[in-house]
């Protein structure tokens, strides 16, 4: 059974850093691009970051360029999100997501976890 | 403001049947064949519901449905079941430098 399982998420202070983690399982992890997407509380979905398989193509949304960094660990069957200069708006379920093999671009994720929550806050 | 637009709500029956719509640009949408519906129930991650325009995962039922027309994208909800009712997002790939948006999401309620 596939299962993304995210931690890592807290109260931080505005400028703040914090580092997510999703384990992987039930799948061979290292053949699948992950993303992270996350929703802001009442709000909609918001994609933030890709990482590729093998040797990874890394793609950002502009909202996070340069203070957020997505990695992942084949060996673990884990994937990060260091973010760091945290703001107010980066408040919000963050969710680890797969795309699917069949899915010819990243805007297809097949299976999320549960979500890890970050709030910013002073 | 999100890149997609979508409905803020839809409403139907049960047995009836719903579109919603997600309209995009020619950045997006217009160009690609990469859009993605999910469906989001309060309180549960998101399920891959449409994927590529009009393709179902396995497990979807073939009530739902999906097309897309110059800029504008739909899903089409047929047989409405009380399950149906939920959150529903569209996403487009928009290329090498966005790579993914999202519509604001479109509340479905079953009446």
């Amino acid at each position: 059974e596939v299962q993304l399982v995210e931690s890592g998420g807290g109260l931080v202070k505005p400028g703040g850093s914090l580092r997510l983690s999703c384990a992987a399982s039930g799948f061979t992890f290292s053949t699948y691009t992950m993303n992270w997407v996350r929703q802001a509380p009442g709000k909609g979905l918001e994609w933030v970051s890709s990482i590729s398989s093998g040797d990874p193509y890394i793609y950002y949304a502009d909202a996070v360029k340069g203070r957020f960094t997505i990695s992942r660990d084949n060996a673990k069957n884990s994937l990060y999100l260091q973010m760091s200069s945290l703001r107010a708006e980066d408040t919000a379920l963050y969710y680890c997501a797969r795309v699917p093999l069949h899915c010819t671009t990243t805007s297809c994720s097949d299976y999320w976890g549960q979500g890890t929550l970050v709030t910013v806050s002073s | 403001q999100s890149a997609l637009t979508q409905p803020r709500s839809v409403s139907g029956s049960p047995g009836q049947s719903v579109t919603i719509s997600c309209t995009g640009t020619s950045s997006d949408l217009g160009t690609y064949n990469f859009v993605s519906w999910y469906q989001q129930h309060p309180g549960k991650a998101p399920k891959l519901t449409i994927y590529d325009v009009s393709n179902r995962p396995s497990g979807v039922p073939d009530r739902f449905s999906g097309s897309k027309s110059g800029n504008t994208a739909s899903l089409t909800i047929s047989g409405l079941q009380a399950e149906d009712e939920a959150d529903y997002y569209c996403s487009s790939y928009a290329g090498s430098y966005t790579l993914v948006v999202f519509g604001g999401g479109t509340k479905l309620t079953v009446l």
